[in-house]
């Protein structure tokens, strides 16, 4: 157990709706990442908060959006979802903005439907 | 962009074999970091490597920052079936204030009982 947590573990949805994925990093951790698994891109990085701040920005696409709350848990919004959304969405954690050893969470899968 | 290539793809071996895989950059890098992930679970840290040259061991793992610092190895010596997954490599992707790490396309071991 990496100590991050996310919810909901699956997700099935349609085309076009909107859903919002949760996370909660490992307690003392300030720095939250997205990544999206895809079984043609691999992991790739989506976006990067410190304390509530945005630090750095993937390849994310304008319909997805995130933010980390005051007490750092963080929420990534995807919208006007397509079929090639549905992939695996893991959070990270990290203590500090530059932290190269983060922890993974157990993911959400996302289908599109 | 960069890149991390890993190799091999996928390896099929006997219970007790030993194991070598690698990953190579197109620039250089100051850590590596490998993951390993299981199926349905999210990528866990098993070896951080900070120096061109360094030799890190965790358990049966054993892994090395190339000294040219566009490469690094993970050997995993007498394996055994819940070795069983995906090893990914991993380096820092963006500028020196962020997290943002990018991700080989990964090794996916199976062991042979």
């Amino acid at each position: 157990d990496s100590g991050v947590t996310q919810t909901p573990k699956h997700l099935i949805t349609a085309t076009g709706q909107r859903v919002t994925l949760r996370c909660s990093p490992r307690s003392g951790d300030l720095s939250v990442y997205w990544y999206q698994q895809s079984l043609d891109q691999g992991l790739q990085f989506l976006i990067q908060y410190y304390n509530g701040e945005e630090r750095a920005k993937g390849n994310i696409l304008e319909r997805f959006s995130a933010q980390q709350f005051p007490d750092l848990h963080s929420e990534l919004n995807l919208s006007s979802l397509e079929l090639g959304d549905s992939a695996l969405y893991f959070c990270a954690s990290s203590t500090t903005g530059t932290g190269n050893e983060q922890f993974f969470g157990p993911g959400t899968r996302l289908t599109v439907l | 962009g960069q890149q991390l290539n890993q190799s091999p793809q996928s390896m099929f071996i006997q219970e007790g074999e030993d194991v070598s895989m690698n990953c190579t950059s197109s620039s250089i890098f100051n850590t590596w970091l490998w993951y390993k992930q299981d199926p349905g679970e999210g990528p866990v840290l098993l070896i951080a490597l900070y120096k061109a040259g360094e030799l890190t061991s965790n358990g049966r793992l054993t892994a090395q920052f190339g000294i040219t610092r566009k490469d690094s190895f993970l050997n995993i010596s007498a394996s055994i079936p819940s070795d069983v997954g995906i090893y990914f490599c991993a380096g820092p992707g963006g500028s020196g204030n962020t997290g943002k790490l990018i991700f080989g396309q990964g090794t996916t071991l199976q062991v042979k009982p």
